[in-house]
């Protein structure tokens, strides 16, 4: 049982818009603390997508982009392209458990 | 280019213990906090522990805590991970990550990852 909860898969056609959930509570998201998203491949190392709830390290698309509000946060893809196809993590950092702390992951499949 | 390498994975029993190794390079590893975190079999992402810059502090998962210890020697630009009375539920792809953020201000994000070294937990 993740301290974040992720939904397990969503999926989209090629060229449209998902988005991707990561509820927490008063101890972490809803404490303030910032939210970060990454990409999973199997056989590669996980890929940072945006730090600091909505920031883009250089070399990832305008096409993802992140969102926080009270004790949840979201993840936009928009123009899905078939190399989309990923597990995606939300992180933060939980003041209870005095850790950092993930999602459960989501898989994302490209129609 | 930033790169780190883990390794020392492999296939040991239940009680036993293995050290993992994250070789970095490319940056200057004396200057950033290092974390491991690791993948069980068809589960999620799991933080094991971090340690400061300048090894002065460590902090671990309840999971591990006093069973597994976080070294780095930065002579070597090289983080550690001492894993004693292992566990088949420590069956993980383990990741070694460089923190660009503050742990102690609870900001800690990863903008590099190894690989991961595969521990299989086994008799």
């Amino acid at each position: 049982q993740s301290v974040l909860t992720q939904p397990p898969s969503v999926s989209g056609a090629p060229g449209q818009r998902v988005t991707i959930s990561c509820t927490g509570r008063s101890s972490n998201i809803g404490a303030g603390y910032d939210v970060h998203w990454y990409r999973l491949l199997p056989g590669t190392a996980p890929k940072l997508l945006i730090y600091g709830n909505s920031n883009r390290p250089s070399g990832v698309p305008d096409r993802f982009s992140g969102s926080k509000s009270g004790t949840s946060a979201s993840l936009a893809i928009t123009g899905l392209q078939a190399e989309d196809e990923a597990d995606y993590y939300c992180q933060s950092y939980d003041s209870s458990l005095s850790g950092v702390v993930f999602g459960g992951g989501t898989k994302l499949t490209v129609l | 280019q930033v790169q780190l390498v883990e390794s020392g994975g492999g296939v040991v029993q239940p009680g036993r213990s293995l050290r993992l190794s994250c070789a970095a390079s490319g940056f200057t590893f004396s200057s950033y906090g290092m974390h491991w975190v690791r993948q069980a079999p068809g589960k999620g992402l799991e933080w094991v522990a971090v340690i400061w810059y300048d090894g002065s502090n460590k902090y671990y998962a309840d999971s591990v805590k006093g069973r597994f210890t976080i070294s780095r020697d930065s002579s070597k630009n090289t983080l550690y991970l001492e894993m004693n009375s292992l566990r088949d539920e420590d069956t993980a792809v383990y990741y070694c990550a460089r923190d660009l953020g503050h742990f102690e201000r609870g900001g800690s994000y990863f903008d590099y990852w190894g690989q991961g070294t595969l521990v299989i937990v086994s008799s």
